[in-house]
């Protein structure tokens, strides 16, 4: 039963507009997203996370808002950079555990 | 310094054979983990390890091995694996472990860059 998704597979995008990547979760035992970003054959790399007592959270380009009401939490990018193409996973660990539960990914492609 | 390394980049293996993945992190990191990725899907847990102890074994079959020497060191160790255990095997730490503190950033799990595994 997957607890995390991304129903999104892919995403396209013009370079310099704004990417919105969205990702819906069911156990209300959450308490913390992230989101990484992976190219193919490498680790993900951590870009930024909240935690389920804020709403928002902005690091440079890359902003993420969390709906605890709709279980429902987005990544906003922008401006969007050709660089940003890659698969973007949301992430979630339970209250009182450490194992990090994925979403199946969502693969931004950034038109130059 | 958010850094995890992993050793080695590729491996390819017979079933009889025996081989270890390697991972390291300097960070002070209290908490180690590995995951496995099979292609198009995400990262599922196998182990974790706090204060160089076991503390979550996901049901991992015993062909599968982990060690911790020490703080920064976290091994897999492989013996007897059959061709649907080719996969990327990712390692991952973070400084904190949940139920120590209220969560916070410090629960963040960074990631290494993976071993490709291909079993013949």
């Amino acid at each position: 039963d997957q607890q995390v998704k991304q129903n999104s597979p892919s995403l396209s995008v013009q370079e310099g507009r704004i990417s919105i990547l969205n990702c819906d979760y069911t156990n209300s035992m959450f308490d913390y997203f992230l989101w990484y970003k992976k190219y193919p054959a490498e680790g993900p790399t951590f870009l930024i996370s909240i935690s389920s007592i804020k709403d928002k959270n902005e690091d440079g380009r890359f902003t993420v808002f969390l709906n605890k009401s709709a279980k429902h939490l987005s990544l906003h990018i922008v401006p969007s950079q050709p660089g940003d193409s890659a698969v973007y996973f949301c992430a979630a660990l339970l209250t009182g555990a450490n194992n990090l539960f994925f979403g199946t990914g969502t693969r931004l492609t950034v038109i130059p | 310094d958010t850094e995890v390394t992993q050793t080695p980049k590729h491996l390819v293996m017979g079933m009889t054979n025996k081989k270890s993945l390697k991972c390291e992190q300097h960070m002070g990191h209290r908490a180690m983990y590995w995951y496995k990725q099979k292609a198009k899907k995400p990262p599922e847990l196998m182990f974790v390890y706090s204060y160089e102890k076991l503390s979550i074994n996901e049901s991992v079959p015993s062909r599968f091995s982990p060690e911790c020497p020490n703080s920064s060191l976290l091994n897999l160790h492989l013996h007897a694996l059959q061709p649907e255990d080719s996969a990327l095997y990712l390692c991952a730490s973070s400084y904190t472990l949940a139920g120590e503190t209220e969560r916070t950033s410090t629960d963040t799990q960074y990631f290494g860059p993976g071993t490709r595994l291909t079993v013949l």
